[in-house]
């Protein structure tokens, strides 16, 4: 199973936080790094950030900066990513990806809707 | 950032014909550059990486060229599973990405 399973769809109201989870196999944990990526429907992806699952270390596209936190679980080969202040604008399809530079195995994507 | 521009918006094609996606960057990524085929309510699934080395499994008829700044993904011979939405991304300014804003193929 190299498909990153990712969780389920979530609702939030303007102003919360949002967690959402991918679990990547062993191979992917060890070996690459895992992106996140949004999606309004219909619309081009919009690239988040990245995390190294072996030592934690990440980088995040410079407009979420201080929005977005990456984090891993070594124990579970999960990577979690949280993005606060939620505005009616972060309602896309969130998905993770493995790769160095291009992404070769994607998740089927989250759903996330926010509306009071 | 990297910006990339990809053109045209849609592309209207006839199956069994040739179509010609561009994808434009706004500074040189030399040959970092990846295209992806995504349907809907599915996933983005790369095609192609470093510019023109197809991905596994990736037919024949589909084709990147270019570097530096412009990039070319050819699909010959179109087929009706060949109708989707198409993203590039470059990878060179690592450790920032960028994707365009895709090409819609569609049934002309």
């Amino acid at each position: 199973q190299v498909q990153p399973v990712q969780s389920g769809a979530e609702v939030k109201k303007p102003g919360a936080s949002v967690k959402l989870s991918c679990e990547a196999s062993g191979d992917t944990f060890t070996t690459f790094y895992v992106h996140w990526m949004r999606q309004v429907p219909g619309q081009g992806l919009d690239w988040m950030g990245m995390i190294n699952p072996l030592n934690g270390e990440t980088s995040y596209a410079q407009r979420l900066q201080g929005r977005v936190t990456m984090t891993r679980d070594s124990s579970t080969s999960t990577v979690t990513m949280e993005l606060s202040r939620l505005t009616s604008e972060d309602t896309a399809v969130y998905y993770c990806a493995r790769g160095y530079g291009f992404l070769d195995f994607w998740g089927l994507g989250t759903l996330v809707t926010v509306s009071s | 950032d990297i910006v990339l521009t990809q053109s045209p918006a849609t592309l209207s094609v006839s199956p069994g014909d040739t179509a010609t996606l561009s994808c434009r960057a706004s500074q040189n990524v030399r040959s970092n550059l990846a295209w992806y085929q995504q349907k809907p309510g599915q996933p983005p699934r790369l095609l192609i990486y470093g510019a023109s080395t197809r991905a596994t499994a990736i037919p024949g008829r589909f084709s990147g060229s270019g570097s530096g700044t412009e990039f070319t993904l050819t699909i010959s011979s179109l087929q009706s599973e060949d109708f989707a939405l198409y993203h590039c991304q470059q990878y060179s300014s690592w450790p920032q990405f960028t994707f365009g804003q895709g090409t819609k193929l569609e049934i002309k």
